[in-house]
């Protein structure tokens, strides 16, 4: 089936550092990709949508500045946390659209420590 | 608008009994419906979705659903349950799966545990 490769699984990072984590269509092209962000014990929350070739669509309450998205290919999108700082720290996970097979594929998730 | 509610945040069954996972939807169109099921600090596996076919779902692992629209339901459940059960049970809910852009609703999710 559709895979969907993200990396890195985990990341430390020190405060007012970026951070940019990958998320790859391996054996299909993603013309829309969806970024998710988890806090612990909660539900998945919608950060942005990421269409390749335009500008990411944010969700309400989401700073673009802060969490810069790129999706400049078929198979591939970016997330950047910018300046992060602890209250970035969460479980970022991202979802792809399989054209071909209609359905949503997600990334293995990736989660970041700000210290 | 869509929202999906999981009624139960938590459900712990014995190894080899039942599961049920409840899920309440609401939508304005015809939704599409899915369950994912996540283990610890990993992405999410689809365990099997609704897209106006069948009402009752065969999805992976001997997972089933059953869409009621009088009722806006879509339980999940599981003769019996293992070990390797024990994850993360999300219900989600799409205006419809084909179309690229539409965006899913996440249901709070709900957390089982079995004991030996």
């Amino acid at each position: 089936g559709a895979v969907v490769s993200q990396h890195p699984s985990r990341v430390i990072c020190k405060s007012g550092t970026s951070v940019k984590i990958e998320c790859r269509s391996l054996d299909f092209q993603a013309t829309t990709m969806f970024w998710y962000r988890q806090f612990p014990k909660q539900s998945l929350m919608l950060m942005a949508t990421s269409n390749e070739g335009s500008k990411a669509t944010y969700e309400q309450g989401v700073e673009k500045d802060k969490f810069l998205i790129n999706h400049a290919s078929l198979t591939l999108s970016t997330l950047t946390v910018t300046s992060a700082h602890p209250e970035d720290s969460s479980f970022y996970i991202c979802s792809a659209w399989d054209t071909a097979n209609y359905g949503y594929t997600f990334g293995s998730g990736t989660r970041l420590t700000v210290v | 608008a869509q929202s999906v509610t999981q009624l139960d945040s938590h459900v712990s069954v014995s190894e080899g009994t039942p599961v049920l996972l409840r899920c309440n939807y609401s939508s304005s169109y015809s939704p599409s419906l899915f369950w994912y099921v996540q283990h610890p600090n990993k992405g999410l596996q689809l365990l099997l979705k609704y897209t106006s076919a069948a009402t009752l779902v065969k999805g992976i692992n001997g997972f089933e659903a059953e869409f009621k629209k009088s009722e806006t339901s879509f339980h999940l459940t599981k003769p019996s349950a293992h070990m390797s059960d024990a994850a993360e049970y999300f219900c989600v809910v799409s205006l419809t799966e084909r179309t690229a852009g539409n965006k899913l609703t996440f249901g709070g999710g709900t957390r089982v545990l079995v004991k030996p």
